[in-house]
């Protein structure tokens, strides 16, 4: 039972447009939530979080909203660059978990001229 | 220069040996993990320790030990008995509840 869902495998986006990139959790007691990139062949590289006390958190061209009541959060990239291209991870947590990771399955990102 | 190292880049092995896959890092976290990907996955957790001398398994640690006999050092092991293991590892550290840092990776190919 996967309790992360990332439901789109890939994502086309023109260069300079909005970014949205969606992730469902079934767990209720996830309290923690992050976002990572991954260029092939590489580790993931952390970008930003969100704790559950928050429904937004902003950093740059990234920012991450949390629905809590839709168990829903999604990355907004804008605008867009070619660098964006790549694999991003939603990943979430649980204290009670002792912050154990529990990752969906990406959405690649592919930013067009 | 603080991070996590993994070496080799790319491995190489003949079915039925054992391999270890080393993970170093210097950012004195307490805890480091190790995942597996697989092509169109997410990451699988293998087995991860939250300080020396002590870990626990993951979701799939059939076929895998791991060592913490240092604070930096988290060595895994793909034995023998693991059935598919041709995969991409990747170590992490974090302190306790904080966000995972990734070494580069290690692709392991076993024929």
């Amino acid at each position: 039972d996967q309790q992360v869902k990332q439901n789109s495998p890939s994502l086309s986006v023109q260069e300079g447009r909005i970014s949205i990139l969606n992730c469902d959790y079934t767990n209720s007691m996830f309290d923690y939530f992050l976002w990572y990139k991954k260029y092939p062949a590489e580790g993931p590289t952390f970008l930003i979080s969100i704790s559950s006390i928050k429904d937004k958190n902003e950093d740059g061209r990234f920012t991450v909203f949390l629905n809590k009541s839709a168990k829903h959060l999604s990355l907004h990239i804008v605008p867009s660059q070619p660098g964006d291209s790549a694999v991003y991870f939603c990943a979430a947590s649980a204290r009670d978990s002792n912050y154990q990771l529990i990752w969906g399955a990406g959405t690649k990102l592919i930013i067009k001229p | 220069d603080g991070g996590i190292t993994q070496s080799p880049k790319y491995l190489f092995r003949k079915e039925g040996q054992n391999v270890t896959l080393s993970c170093e890092q210097n950012l004195n976290h307490d805890a480091m993990y190790w995942y597996r990907q697989d092509p169109g996955q997410g990451l699988r957790l293998i087995y991860y320790s939250q300080i020396v001398n002590d870990f626990q398994k993951g979701d799939i640690a059939e076929g895998y030990s791991v060592s913490r006999e240092k604070k930096e050092s988290f060595p895994l092991t793909v034995t023998s008995a693991q059935k598919n293991p041709t995969a991409f590892y990747l170590c992490a550290s974090s302190y306790q509840s904080g966000e995972q840092y990734f070494g580069p990776g290690t692709r392991l190919t076993v024929t």
